[in-house]
């Protein structure tokens, strides 16, 4: 069955350490790529998204997903995580012509 | 971005009511989306519901159980009928931005007793 998977249920880290999400799907067609994050007691936002060229791509507060095709990943990046960067996140991921699918989440939390 | 606002925020119902959730968006929208998340879970797509047509339903879900209305472009009901405990659950709604981008209501947290 075509899927979302992500790595890890639960990442705890502390200040200033560098943080990668792993995020793997089975779609092999053209897909439409994002992370959201939840913040305790807030709404999922959107953090990032991957549409098509530059396979490096930037979201808000210093994250960034690189999208590797070959091996069917959108892992998220943060060179140096804060402790305000504690919540669950996302990935997402949009086959054309389809809807969304979500992977289980990754909560992360980090420590002061 | 959309700006979404969904009523109410949370219930308890007692098993075997309904409740219809409300979703109000602040611009017109075609494409609108209900989401269920289960305690400590991802989402799970009920339906999608546009202006002007049925709601079409995911693997799962059912219409009788989960009716849907969806009388414009900015508004939107999702009614839980017959609740159980197992219904217990945050119910999201979410709306496309036209640029293949969800973007996702606060919420409203279902506790069933």
């Amino acid at each position: 069955a075509q899927s979302v998977s992500q790595h890890n249920h639960h990442v705890i880290l502390s200040e200033a350490a560098s943080l990668e999400l792993g995020c793997n799907y089975s779609y092999g067609g053209t897909v439409n790529l994002f992370w959201y994050v939840q913040y305790p007691g807030q709404h999922l936002q959107l953090l990032l998204k991957y549409f098509s060229g530059d396979p490096l791509v930037k979201g808000i507060k210093g994250f960034e997903a690189e999208f590797i095709k070959s091996k069917f990943s959108f892992n998220l990046r943060k060179p140096s995580v804060q402790w305000s960067d504690t919540a669950e996140y996302f990935c997402a991921v949009n086959p054309y012509g389809q809807n969304f699918v979500f992977g289980p989440g990754t909560r992360l939390s980090v420590l002061p | 971005s959309a700006v979404i606002s969904q009523k109410p925020s949370r219930d308890i119902c007692q098993r075997g009511t309904s409740l219809t959730i409300q979703c109000q968006v602040d611009s017109q929208v075609t494409m609108m989306f209900w989401y269920r998340q289960q305690p400590g879970q991802s989402l799970t797509l009920i339906a999608t519901a546009n202006q002007g047509s049925e709601a079409t339903y995911e693997s799962g879900f059912v219409i009788d159980k989960f009716p849907i209305s969806r009388p414009n472009l900015t508004f939107s009901t999702l009614t839980v009928s017959n609740m159980s405990p197992e219904d217990s659950s945050i119910y999201l709604c979410s709306v496309d931005s036209g640029h293949a981008e969800q973007y996702f209501g606060p919420g409203t947290r279902l506790t069933v007793t």
